[in-house]
């Protein structure tokens, strides 16, 4: 079956520009996260969707950074006047309900010049 | 705060050999426990997961958990140059949450 899908793959934008980055997740999955992995760096944890509940924004770094899911699928990640340590690739990935197992997408890197 | 380590590497082994990888946590109430294998430029993909202390193999696969030392561990038998790769530890949060702890990865190479 299809798996976790993300788009861009590759964006490159300018200091200060806005750029929102889509996730598509499996089909069925209620849980969705986003995190972002630093060139050699481990993962770190932005934001987690789980149904219609409140989302976890507890990895957030910013108010420039937010996300929206709708229709309890499609999922959107926003960073307003983007910085250049704003790089990295945004790893989207989804969960099956009752399973603890992520799934990830391809990702999309982000540079910012 | 929940801290999951990992030796960064590199682990050089031979090919043919045993590759054993190690990983502690420090949330004592965590309940699974996950390797993802992550090639270079590429998303992690799930290898093993596991719940319960002991041994759970999969093929050349073998991961094993002590949770009383908080430990777990992923050994892989026969290398192959193919496994050479990053290799992240995740641990599943206690009390609910879905949200696991990442290590930061333990980058493994086989040589032939």
């Amino acid at each position: 079956g299809a798996g976790v899908s993300q788009s861009p793959s590759n964006k490159v934008t300018e200091k200060g520009k806005d750029v929102e980055l889509r996730c598509d997740p499996i089909s069925g999955h209620t849980a969705l996260y986003w995190y972002r992995q630093s060139l050699g760096q481990g993962l770190e944890f932005l934001i987690y969707f789980q149904g219609n509940s409140a989302p976890d924004k507890s990895g957030l770094p910013s108010d420039r950074f937010s996300a929206e899911r709708t229709g309890g699928s499609v999922s959107t990640l926003t960073i307003q006047r983007t910085q250049q340590e704003d790089s990295a690739v945004y790893l989207c990935a989804s969960r099956p309900t009752g399973g603890d197992t992520q799934y990830f997408g391809p990702g999309t890197r982000l540079t910012v010049l | 705060q929940k801290e999951v380590e990992q030796n960064s590497g590199p682990l050089s082994v031979p090919e043919g050999a045993i590759a054993s990888l190690n990983c502690t946590y420090s949330d004592r109430g965590s309940q699974s426990f996950f390797w993802y294998r992550q090639y270079s430029g590429k998303s992690p993909e799930l290898i093993m997961f596991i719940y319960s202390n002991g041994d759970k193999e999969d093929g050349r696969f073998t991961a094993q958990l002590n949770k009383a030392s908080q430990y777990v561990s992923l050994l892989i038998r026969d290398s192959q140059p193919s496994d050479s790769a990053t290799y992240l530890c995740a641990v599943g949060s206690s009390g609910g949450s879905y949200i696991p702890t990442f290590g930061r990865g333990t980058s493994l190479i086989v040589h032939p």
